[in-house]
């Protein structure tokens, strides 16, 4: 039990549609990357937001974009989806305390049709 | 540029059978070294890290990984493999130590025969 939730788990889009991936994490994690995962792949870094600030992006063109609020949570929209945005997409997530210990959640697969 | 590399993309161990996991890197004079196991249809769990000191490091349900400088590598061991340990393993390190962002290797499918 790592304390990060995403939602939702599973969903399927279709190609040109917009998508909002939610993710939640432990009480004082105000560090939280997102991480694409293709079939078969290892995950690649999109983004990292700490304290609601983009901190740190990957190469990812800008219709990935994200949020980060005060509580902490945090989205990834998706804008003008492709087919190759079929993946699994990771939040991750850490705090000051110990920020070399990364706790993933279990993801959000999306499917684009 | 940074990479992370795991030579094996499939290894099939016998249950009770050691098992070594390859990964090499390519960042930094001092690099951050990360195991992390995936089960299927899971997100990602971590073994162990290295950041400094002692090269072999212990991590959780009995893995280890040895820290080798002059061979780039940071190898994930396991004296006998139960079947539960079928999974996906991904070595990684951070690409920025700033932003504390990984780069992931493409990952080794064990598979675990009874």
């Amino acid at each position: 039990e790592t304390g990060v939730t995403q939602s939702p788990t599973h969903l399927i889009k279709t190609r040109g549609q917009q998508v909002t991936l939610r993710c939640s994490s432990q009480s004082g994690h105000n560090t939280v990357s997102w991480y694409q995962q293709a079939l078969g792949q290892g995950p690649q870094f999109i983004f990292q937001y700490y304290r609601e600030e983009e901190n740190g992006r990957g190469n990812f063109p800008p219709r990935f974009s994200g949020l980060q609020f005060p509580n902490y949570s945090s989205e990834l929209n998706v804008n003008a989806l492709e087919l190759d945005d079929s993946a699994l997409y990771l939040c991750a997530s850490s705090a000051d305390r110990d920020r070399n210990t990364i706790y993933f959640g279990e993801g959000s697969w999306l499917t684009v049709v | 540029a940074q990479s992370v590399t795991q030579p094996d993309i499939h290894i099939t161990v016998s249950e009770g059978a050691s098992l070594e996991l390859r990964c090499n890197y390519s960042y930094g004079a001092t690099p951050y070294l990360f195991w992390y196991v995936q089960s299927p249809g899971q997100g990602l769990q971590l073994l162990l890290k290295y950041f400094s000191g002692d090269t072999l490091v212990q991590g959780i349900k009995g893995f280890e990984a040895e820290f080798k400088r002059s061979q780039s590598s940071f190898n994930l061991r396991k004296p006998s493999v139960h079947w539960s340990d079928a999974a996906e393993y991904f070595c990684a390190e951070y690409m920025d130590t700033g932003r504390r962002a990984l780069t992931f290797g493409s990952g080794t499918r064990l598979q675990v025969q009874p």
